[in-house]
């Protein structure tokens, strides 16, 4: 199994709702992100667990919240968002720091 | 600090073609470099990677990419382009020892291949 899943694929929330991204690994990997997306544009990293721990924090906003409950899965909380939160989420996974990441196929939200 | 270049926004090929989409790298230490390409909606995947070793490195669907020292390049090619392989294509160069961020990603190409 070398994917990692992401759910729901597309979304579409008012600002003034709660909702969660899902993601899912089953390879081992004990590093994982949560990067933001815009269109033709490269990934943002926002978020990085490393054995379950946030390690890093890119001065995201506190809007957004993740959450890693354990070594498979990794979830983005999302609440009270701006339009201009519309974007494709990718999460990403990977075993050590020489290795290439996998990356799942993205959430693409919507924010109205 | 790591970064890599990508000079060109957007390649347009021929089908049957060679293609070569530009990187070029800058960074502090070995390079570790990677190629990832992205299909419209969908997430980034993986092609190859140079670690050390040979300078030719093979990937999947038919790219190379040729990791030059001396131009701090790492360019990807193909021999015979498809218009399957029309995408977004990122070159990424791993971040500094000691750092978690994983990856510096490249600006990206539009890769569009004519039939």
């Amino acid at each position: 199994d070398t994917e990692v899943t992401q759910t729901p694929k597309h979304l579409v929330m008012g600002m003034t709702n709660k909702k969660s991204l899902k993601c899912e690994q089953h390879m081992g990997h004990r590093a994982m992100y949560w990067y933001k997306q815009k269109a033709k544009k490269p990934p943002e990293l926002m978020f990085v667990y490393s054995y379950e721990k946030l390690s890093i924090n890119e001065s995201v906003p506190s809007r957004f919240s993740p959450e890693c409950p354990n070594s498979s899965l990794l979830n983005l909380h999302l609440h009270a968002l701006q339009p201009e939160d519309s974007a494709l989420y990718l999460c990403a996974s990977r075993r050590t720091r020489n290795t290439e990441a996998f990356f799942g196929q993205g959430t693409r939200l919507t924010v109205v | 600090a790591q970064s890599v270049a990508q000079p060109e926004d957007q390649v347009n090929v021929a089908e049957g073609n060679p293609l070569t989409v530009k990187c070029t790298y800058s960074v502090s230490g070995n390079p570790y470099l990677f190629w990832y390409v992205q299909y419209p909606n969908r997430g980034l995947q993986f092609l190859l990677k140079y670690i050390t070793g040979d300078n030719l490195v093979k990937g999947s669907y038919g790219f190379e990419a040729e990791f030059n020292k001396s131009q701090t390049s790492f360019h990807l090619k193909k021999p015979s382009a498809l218009v399957s392989d029309s995408a977004l294509y990122f070159c990424a160069v791993r971040d500094i020892p000691g750092s978690a961020r994983q990856l510096t990603f490249g600006s990206g190409t539009q890769l569009t291949v004519l039939p």
